[in-house]
């Protein structure tokens, strides 16, 4: 069964740095998605993606961070300058269309970790 | 605003029935969701329900809205050793959104 793949499962990185965090969705899918999830807290949509642009974005995504498709099949995420308050799960979900329930797909997330 | 509030734990004994309660706040949500997430593992969708029914049964999961309480629940029927994870409730409320509630760990005793 075709599934949302994530890499790498674990980053550790100073802060201050950057990072990319990268996602290859579903090969069928059209809309993506970022959400994050600090420990013990809720996971919160960041970012949707489509047709090469962004959709909608929250208020945690500033200018700090941005999303790209580089080429026909990976999705990343860049936190240019890493905060400590940075450190969460990274979830990328993707879905092939907006049909009626719009189940999003999601993978097994990225546990960056920001010292 | 947007809200969704669930309890964090719920412990139930093997062959007891779990249900797990939510509540948002969103009036204008179109699909509510209940994901299922296991150590390691990302978030997997365990049933849904549309936003003008009542009740949606699927095997050993029922779920129950209540839209006027803006409460939804989810039953797990003769609950198994495999039902030990986190549970997330989740509301639609605009095509490119969704908002999750912080999970309900759901511990089985033996």
């Amino acid at each position: 069964e075709p599934e949302v793949t994530q890499t790498p499962s674990h980053q550790v990185t100073q802060m201050g740095q950057e990072v990319i965090l990268r996602c290859v969705p579903i090969s069928n899918h059209l809309y993506f998605y970022w959400y994050r999830q600090i420990l013990g807290q809720k996971v919160e949509f960041l970012v949707s993606f489509y047709n090469n642009e962004i959709s909608e974005k929250s208020e945690i995504f500033d200018d700090q961070f941005s999303v790209e498709r580089p080429d026909g099949s990976n999705f990343t995420l860049k936190i240019r300058s890493t905060k400590l308050e940075d450190s969460a799960m990274y979830f990328c979900a993707s879905i092939p269309d907006r049909s009626s329930y719009n189940e999003q797909f999601f993978g097994p997330g990225t546990r960056l970790t920001v010292l | 605003g947007e809200d969704v509030e669930q309890s964090l734990f719920l412990s139930v004994r093997e062959g007891d029935s779990s249900v797990i309660n939510c509540t948002y706040t969103d009036s204008s949500s179109t699909y509510l969701y209940w994901y299922k997430q296991e150590p390691g593992a990302g978030l997997q969708l365990l049933t849904y329900i549309f936003s003008n029914m009542d009740m949606k049964q699927d095997q050993r999961l029922t779920v129950l809205l209540n839209k006027k309480d803006k409460h939804l629940s989810l039953r797990i029927a003769d609950t198994q050793t495999g039902d030990s994870a986190i549970y997330f409730c989740a509301e639609k409320i605009r095509d490119d959104k969704i908002i999750f509630g912080k999970g309900t760990r759901l511990h089985i005793l033996p």
